[in-house]
């Protein structure tokens, strides 16, 4: 089964970008999607976007069309996800994850991003 | 965007009790619907896919139903374990989750 690992916090300024790399082992990592879904302190689950590695297809939440960018790097079995125009209320948990049809089985372990001046 | 509401946004009970929490999207999306409870500091456990089919390993006690626009998570008997937050997420279009029901002690 696939295991995901996750890149490690940091911390960004207001208007800048941060980029999570997310590595996968066990497994194949072209067969299925990877969506990215954050959490902000305290609050709930947030779908941002996905990818298709096999296909490199990205889909995106309109809430970050234009803000948030997807890819993948099969060479070396690895997600990212880059976003960008940072501020406050970017601050959350990034999780990867993988499953099948937008069903969410696996998780990485988080990565904290905090924005602040 | 695909709009999801869950209620109650608090439900309290006590341990044996039977909790149901429901989930309605603003649009129909024919079963794609998904449960998944997570515990503070931990990422997401899948429950149940496609509105009613439980997961592997995950207790009988919890259940799902419900189509189009309107889904339900019942456990039927509530253990000590299963005090957390619960999330519906539906997957017909894109993906949008909703905002969470946390389970807490009466």
């Amino acid at each position: 089964q696939v295991q995901l690992v996750q890149s490690g916090a940091e911390v960004k300024k207001p208007g800048s970008s941060v980029k999570v790399s997310c590595k996968a082992s066990g497994g194949p990592f072209t067969s299925y999607g990877i969506p990215w879904v954050r959490q902000a302190p305290g609050q709930g689950l947030e779908w941002m976007g996905a990818i298709i590695p096999r296909t490199g297809t990205t889909i995106y939440a309109q809430k970050f069309e234009g803000r948030v960018t997807i890819t993948t790097d099969e060479s070396t079995t690895t997600a990212y996800m880059e976003l960008s125009s940072l501020r406050s209320n970017d601050t959350a948990i990034y999780y990867c994850a993988t499953g099948s049809r937008g069903v969410i089985n696996m998780w990485g372990q988080g990565t904290l991003v905090s924005v602040s001046s | 965007d695909i709009q999801m509401t869950q209620s109650p946004s608090t439900l309290s009970a006590s341990v044996g009790d039977r909790v149901t929490i429901t989930c309605r999207a603003s649009q129909s999306i024919n079963g794609w619907l998904a449960w998944y409870q997570q515990k503070p500091g931990k990422a997401p456990k899948l429950l149940i896919q496609k509105a009613s089919n439980l997961e592997s390993g995950v207790p009988s006690r919890f259940s799902g139903s419900g189509s189009e626009t309107e889904f339900t998570l019942t456990i039927s008997s509530l253990q000590p374990d299963d005090f957390a937050t619960y999330y519906c997420q539906q997957y017909h279009t894109y993906s949008t989750f909703g905002p969470g029901t946390k389970v807490d002690f009466k």
